[in-house]
C-alpha cells in the first residue's frame, strides 16, 4: 500500500526568510503524481504544487519549488521569502498516474513569524 | 468557471441520528466526485468516489455510504452517526483524466460533531 509521511508536525519560519517542509513516501509504482496542498484556517484545500515522477526536473510555482528524489521517495516543499499568507497546514499527497484517489500524508502545521 | 458547493458548513448531531451532506458541482460535465474526512490534527482520508451516476467507490468500511442520484450532485449519509463520525468533510470534484492527470478541486468543508 502506498504511504505519504510528514514527519514534521510543526515548523516555524521568520517572514522573508526560507523553510523546506519534508515529505518521504513508499510505492512500488513507477509512474505517479505528488502534490503539496495548502490549508488555511478557512480549512480550504488549496493545490499550492505537483511533480510528475517521469520528469527530472523539480517543479516551481513562483516562490514554491520542490525537491524530488525519486530514488529516495523523497519529496520536500521549499518556500522563499515566506510571507504571513503562507501561515497554514501543508500537505503531501500521492497519487497513481490514472487513478482516481489521493493519498495524504499527516500535515506539517507552518508558522510564520513577523 | 466551475465551482463545488458544499453544506452545510457546519452541524452538529446526536449519536445515532442520520446524517446527509450534499456536494454539487456546477460548470463541468461528468466530473469525477470525491468524498474525503479530516480528523483532528489528521490528513485527509478519501472515504468514497465516483466516476459517474450511481457508481460508487467505497474506499474505507463504515457506518457511511455514499450516492451520486445527478451528474453533478453527490450526498454523504448515515442511518446512525457515532461518536467516531466525527470530523471535518471535505467535497471535491476532477475532470475526466483521459490519460492525463485531472487535479482535485475541494469544496469548503462542513464540520461535523457528534454528540
Amino acid at each position: 500500500a502506498q504511504t505519504v509521511t510528514q514527519s514534521q508536525p510543526e515548523m516555524s519560519v521568520q517572514e522573508a526568510e526560507t523553510v523546506t517542509l519534508s515529505c518521504t513516501y513508499d510505492t512500488s509504482e513507477s509512474d505517479y503524481y505528488l502534490f503539496w496542498y495548502k490549508q488555511p484556517p478557512s480549512r480550504q484545500m488549496i493545490l499550492v504544487i505537483r511533480q510528475e515522477a517521469y520528469k527530472q526536473q523539480n517543479a516551481t510555482e513562483n516562490r514554491f519549488s520542490v525537491n524530488f528524489q525519486k530514488a529516495a521517495k523523497s519529496f520536500s516543499l521549499k518556500i522563499s521569502d515566506s510571507q504571513l499568507g503562507d501561515a497554514a497546514m501543508y500537505f503531501c499527497a500521492y497519487s497513481i498516474q490514472g487513478a482516481q484517489k489521493l493519498v495524504f500524508g499527516q500535515g506539517t502545521r507552518l508558522t510564520i513569524n513577523p | 468557471s466551475q465551482t463545488i458547493h458544499q453544506w452545510p458548513a457546519t452541524l452538529v448531531q446526536p449519536v445515532g441520528s442520520p446524517l446527509s451532506l450534499e456536494c454539487t458541482v456546477e460548470g463541468t460535465s461528468n466530473p469525477n466526485l470525491y468524498w474525503y474526512r479530516q480528523a483532528a490534527g489528521r490528513g485527509l482520508q478519501l472515504l468514497f468516489y465516483s466516476v459517474g451516476i450511481g457508481q460508487i467507490s467505497s474506499e474505507v468500511p463504515q457506518n457511511l455510504s455514499a450516492s451520486r442520484p445527478q451528474d453533478r450532485q453527490f450526498i454523504l449519509s448515515s442511518k446512525k452517526l457515532l461518536l467516531s463520525d466525527s470530523g471535518f468533510y471535505l467535497c471535491a470534484w476532477s475532470a475526466l483524466g483521459q490519460g492525463v492527470y485531472q487535479p482535485q478541486h475541494f469544496g469548503d468543508g462542513t464540520r461535523l460533531s457528534i454528540l
